[in-house]
This record gives C-alpha cells, structure tokens and sequence, in this order.
C-alpha cells in the first residue's frame, strides 16, 4: 500500500538557516503530493502540493519538487524565520480521496 | 469563507461517556472524512465519505461510528468513550479535480478521555 516516509525530528535551526526535510514515498499509480503545516495549538494548512512529475509547489518561502525517479518530494526553504516554527508534514494522496501522512517533523527555529 | 468548520474545539469526556463531534462543510464536496492525530504516528483515517448516505471505515475505525445524511455534514461519534481515544480529531473534505484532489482540513477537536 501506500507510504510516506519523512525525516524525524525535532530540527532545530537558527533564523536565517537553510531548511531540507526529507520526504520519501511508496505508491502506486501517479499520487499528488502535499505538505501541511501545523503551528501550534492550531489545526493542518495546505502549504505547498504537486500533482504530477517535475512539479514544483511553492508557498511562502517553502518549495518543494516532486522526483518520481527517486521518488521524493523534500521541503525546503532558503531562509527560515522563527515564525516557521510548527509541525510540517508529508503527505500523498492516490487515485481516491484519501490521504497517507508522515509522521510529521517539529521544526524549532531559533532568534 | 467558513470551509471545514469542527466542534468543539476541547473536550474532556469521563471513560464511558458518549459524544459527538460534529463537521460540516460548505464547499458542496461530496468527499468527506475524519482523522485522528497521535505523538509520533502522524494522522490516521478513521472513517470516510464519498457521498451522502454512503460512508466506509478507515484505517482505524474501531470505536467510532459516523453518518452522512446531507453533503455538508459528517459528524462523528464516540459511544462508550475511552483513554485510548484521547487524541486530536480532524474533520476534512476533498475537492476533486483533473489535475490532482486537494484536502482541506478543520481546525481540529482537541479531546481528552479520562
């Protein structure tokens, strides 16, 4: 079946400092792929998607491309800011409506 | 624009206790579903709608039945509540489209079982 594999945290980064998370997947057929984002205390935001090979989605600073021959679709972002301290996490939705998730990674970003 | 609107926000329930969570969109999505949010384990797909009157089990769907009366609504419910499910609950609704489904999401129902 389907899986997301991301990069365990917690990652800690001082403001200013490049950000890569790593996300890897196991599918079958031509998924779209997301990243969420949680901020504390709050609920899951659409950050970035990208549903088709090549694409790159990108939000707010963040940009990710989705690799179908190494099957990953990594976050990233050149200059973070301590307000981008949250949850981000990995998704992948298939043919059908439903999502799989990674199991998140907490970013602390640092003054 | 409402969206995906959960409620309530916070919950404490006694073990044993019955509840319900409700959702509702305004989107007109026919693709409804709820997930649960655990340290550690990301989210899980507890059950799902693909229209009104139609709705089928997750991945984790033991302990929680739902019902899909109209498009906009998609309550879920606890009947005999316990520690295990003290988790975060996210109510989402799926907008097709030829170049890829996006899922929006609820802001969450924060519930505590003691």
């Amino acid at each position: 079946g389907d899986s997301v594999t991301q990069m365990e945290g917690p990652v800690t980064l001082s403001e200013e400092a490049f950000l890569t998370i790593n996300c890897t997947y196991t599918a079958t057929g031509y998924p779209s792929l997301f990243w969420y984002v949680q901020y504390p205390g709050e609920g899951l935001q659409l950050l970035l998607k990208a549903t088709k090979a090549d694409d790159k989605g990108s939000n707010k600073g963040f940009e990710a491309t989705y690799r179908k021959e190494t099957t990953s679709f990594h976050l990233e972002k050149g200059s973070v800011q301590v307000s981008d301290s949250a949850v981000y996490f990995c998704a992948l939705g298939g043919s059908n409506y439903k999502l799989t998730f990674g199991k998140g990674t907490l970013l602390t970003v640092n003054p | 624009n409402a969206g995906v609107t959960q409620t309530p926000k916070f919950q404490v329930l006694k073990t044993g206790q019955s509840m319900t969570l409700q959702c509702a969109q305004d989107m007109n999505h026919e693709y409804m579903s709820w997930y649960r949010q655990d340290p550690g384990m990301g989210l899980r797909l507890i059950h799902y709608s693909v229209g009104a009157g139609i709705t089928d089990q997750g991945e984790v769907p033991n302990g929680y039945n739902v019902s899909r009366s109209t498009t906009e609504d998609f309550p879920l419910r606890l009947l005999s509540a316990a520690p295990s499910q003290t988790s975060v609950y996210f109510c989402a609704s799926t907008q097709r489209a030829s170049g890829g489904n996006t899922i929006y999401f609820g802001e969450g129902s924060w519930l505590t079982v003691v």
